[in-house]
């Protein structure tokens, strides 16, 4: 059973408007969340995370926001730009407990011109 | 280097091959991971080693799968007898501390393929 669920296989946003990513989980205990962004052959890269305690992060053009009683979080690129064109991916774990990095299927978000 | 390296980065076995996959880590990290991602897919959890301690090997999807990392830094993933749905990209990724949230930093992956 899928625990971090990644509904949206892909997304087109034009270049300059707001890309808006989404995620859903189903196991309350997790209670940090991560996103990664990852190039064609390439490894992910870390991007932005949230704490089960909070409820937005923002770092420069991202913003990650968590609704906990949902059980849903999304990541908001403003403005989206090129360089974006990605897979994202959304994470989650439980932090003191468990070390591994539950991840969901992942996005295919498209920047276009 | 800087960052975790993985070798090879693209292998081909022929079904019922060993392989082994290398990770090297990154200077000093303790926390180092194995994930599986197939096509399509996000990438799934193997196992966990801190230090040289196998922590956790509840993802190994068979008892065909092994890794060891014996003296706390390399580590190596084997596939036993290679079937087809082996094929996938193997990423390592490793950690300076436990718990890190997020500063875990992965490889660029060893992308195997079982014909």
């Amino acid at each position: 059973d899928q625990q971090v669920k990644q509904n949206s296989p892909s997304l087109s946003v034009q270049e300059g408007r707001i890309s808006i990513l989404n995620c859903d989980y189903t196991n309350s205990m997790f209670d940090y969340f991560l996103w990664y962004k990852k190039y064609p052959a390439e490894g992910p890269t870390f991007l932005i995370s949230i704490s089960s305690i909070k409820d937005k992060n923002e770092d420069g053009r991202f913003t990650v926001f968590l609704n906990k009683s949902a059980k849903h979080l999304s990541l908001h690129i403003v403005p989206s730009q090129p360089g974006d064109s990605a897979v994202y991916f959304c994470a989650a774990r439980i932090m003191n407990r468990d070390d591994k990095i539950i991840f969901g299927k992942g996005t295919r978000l498209h920047i276009l011109p | 280097g800087a960052g975790v390296s993985q070798s090879p980065r693209y292998k081909v076995a022929k079904r019922g091959q060993d392989v082994a996959l290398r990770c090297d880590p990154i200077s000093g990290h303790v926390s180092l991971f194995w994930y599986q991602q197939a096509l399509g897919q996000g990438p799934e959890f193997l196992t966990y080693f801190q230090n040289e301690a196998q922590l956790d090997k509840s993802g190994l999807p068979s008892d065909r799968f092994f890794a060891e990392r014996p003296e706390g830094s390399v580590s190596t993933l084997k596939i036993q007898r290679t079937q087809q749905e082996d094929s996938a990209v193997y990423l390592c990724a490793s950690s300076l501390v436990r718990n890190s949230g997020n500063t875990i930093y992965f490889g660029e992956g060893s992308w195997l393929t079982v014909v």
